[in-house]
């Protein structure tokens, strides 16, 4: 069965802490990717990495960067945690190509106090 | 660029109701369309699929048709249930600026199902 896991389900973190989220896929997908889901938003795309240690930036990446040293591991690092990045944040891996549905994980709901 | 507009909810429904959630999309090139399903507390995932215009993407009674003459994708069922209750988005998956897969979201429809 495939997997997407999250290293956290929920998270509490001060104002201005360094904040890492990490996301693991057991499937061998090239293509890996971050988002945060806020009410009346949809899902925004952060960033998406396409092969190991590559990345693009995607709609909202202001405030966020990411790693991807391993194929199978793609973390989300929040260099400087504001209130307004308080959010859920839901990690996504696919194959490469349109064709292909995305696995999301259970997703890690993010409290900036 | 690529959009998905996808109907405002709450959508509220008795059970054995059927359900329409209308989705529209614009894209440049010729994108794959999707519907993923968002339990309480979860992430989201797929609940059917199309990859070609006039496709039907069929799932646990769901059903949706890729439609390239009127840019839609509508969710259909026939007969809901109490357990479909959860959050819908509709999605479409085409090549972004660089080459790359990018997938846009519709702003999801939560539905609540009534016994």
């Amino acid at each position: 069965d495939v997997k997407v896991t999250q290293s956290s389900r929920y998270l509490v973190k001060r104002t201005g802490e360094k904040v890492f989220l990490e996301c693991v896929q057991d499937m061998d997908h090239e293509n890996m990717f971050w988002y945060r889901q806020d009410p009346g938003l949809g899902l925004r795309l952060i960033y998406f990495s396409y092969d190991v240690k590559m990345k693009e930036k995607g709609d909202i990446p202001e405030g966020y960067s990411v790693s991807r040293e391993k194929k199978e591991r793609f973390s989300l690092i929040l260099e400087s945690a504001s209130t307004n990045q308080t959010s859920m944040y839901l990690c996504a891996s696919t194959r490469a190509g349109v064709f292909y549905e995305q696995y999301f994980g259970p997703g890690t709901r993010l409290t900036v106090t | 660029g690529d959009s998905v507009t996808q109907m405002e909810g709450p959508v509220t429904l008795s059970e054995e109701a059927f359900l329409t959630i209308n989705c529209t999309y614009t894209a440049t090139g010729y994108p794959s369309l999707f519907w993923y399903v968002q339990y309480p507390g979860e992430g989201l995932q797929l609940l059917l699929k199309a990859t070609k215009a006039d496709d039907k993407g069929s799932n646990k009674g769901f059903e949706a048709t890729y439609r390239k003459e009127t840019t839609s994708f509508h969710l259909e069922k026939g007969s809901v249930q109490v357990s479909d209750s959860a959050v819908y988005f509709c999605a479409l998956s085409d090549h972004g600026s660089g080459g790359y897969q990018k997938v846009t979201f519709g702003t999801g429809t939560k539905l609540q199902v009534i016994p």
